[in-house]
């Protein structure tokens, strides 16, 4: 069975730039998480959706960060436009219905410049 | 202060050593409590899961969760190089499910 999958497994980007992360989640996960880990820092919850409804957002930084899941299948996370803060590595998580435990993707790391 | 506390380490061993790892929390709604596993440039792999108090044992690995100390470990027995890694606590509570994340403690295991 395949695992969380996203991409780009790296990106590089100039402040003001727009950038599209993408995760596909374990099939036939209802509820899929971002996170993100900034140098030095505890990894974060960013939010939560079951299916295609945001469940929790309150991680979100700012309204800099637009995370869709239309279809409630793969979710995107579009920064935009992208700080020197934003810099870290953004993970994507899933997990079944009624599930503590979250299988986390290889992560994103974005590198804003 | 933090909900999740955990030392960043390094913490450096031989192998065959038994590992202790630990975090407290403060945080008594925290329900569900996880280890994982990162290597370098990878994804945090689950490894352990535990609902509530009490310990869990997989093969090497035992996992205690003492919610009355709010304090959970993870024990490593026969440490191999391969052991080798970043090892996460996290927990959460009921409903959602959004998980608290320590800071991870790098381990070394010496051949």
């Amino acid at each position: 069975e395949a695992g969380v999958t996203q991409f780009p497994s790296h990106s590089v980007i100039e402040k003001g730039q727009t950038v599209t992360l993408r995760c596909d989640p374990i099939s036939g996960h209802d509820n899929l998480y971002w996170y993100r880990r900034v140098m030095g820092k505890e990894i974060k919850f960013l939010l939560h959706f079951v299916k295609e409804s945001k469940q929790d957002e309150s991680g979100m930084p700012n309204n800099r960060f637009l995370a869709e899941r239309t279809g409630g299948t793969y979710s995107t996370l579009k920064v935009q436009p992208a700080e020197l803060e934003d810099s870290g590595v953004y993970f994507c998580a899933s997990s079944l219905t009624g599930q503590a435990e979250q299988y986390f993707g290889p992560g994103t790391r974005l590198t804003v410049t | 202060q933090k909900e999740v506390e955990q030392d960043p380490g390094p913490l450096s061993v031989p192998e065959g050593a038994i590992v202790s790892l630990n975090c407290t929390y403060s945080n008594s709604a925290f329900q569900y409590f996880m280890w994982y596993r990162q290597y370098s440039r990878k994804g945090p792999e689950l490894l352990m899961y535990t609902y509530s108090s009490g310990n869990k044992e997989d093969g090497r690995f035992t996992a205690q969760v003492d919610k009355s100390s709010k304090y959970i470990s993870l024990f490593i027995r026969d440490s191999q190089p391969s052991d080798s890694a970043t090892y996460l606590c996290a927990m959460s509570g009921v409903g959602g499910f959004k998980t608290i994340f320590g800071a991870g403690t790098r381990l070394f295991v010496k051949a």
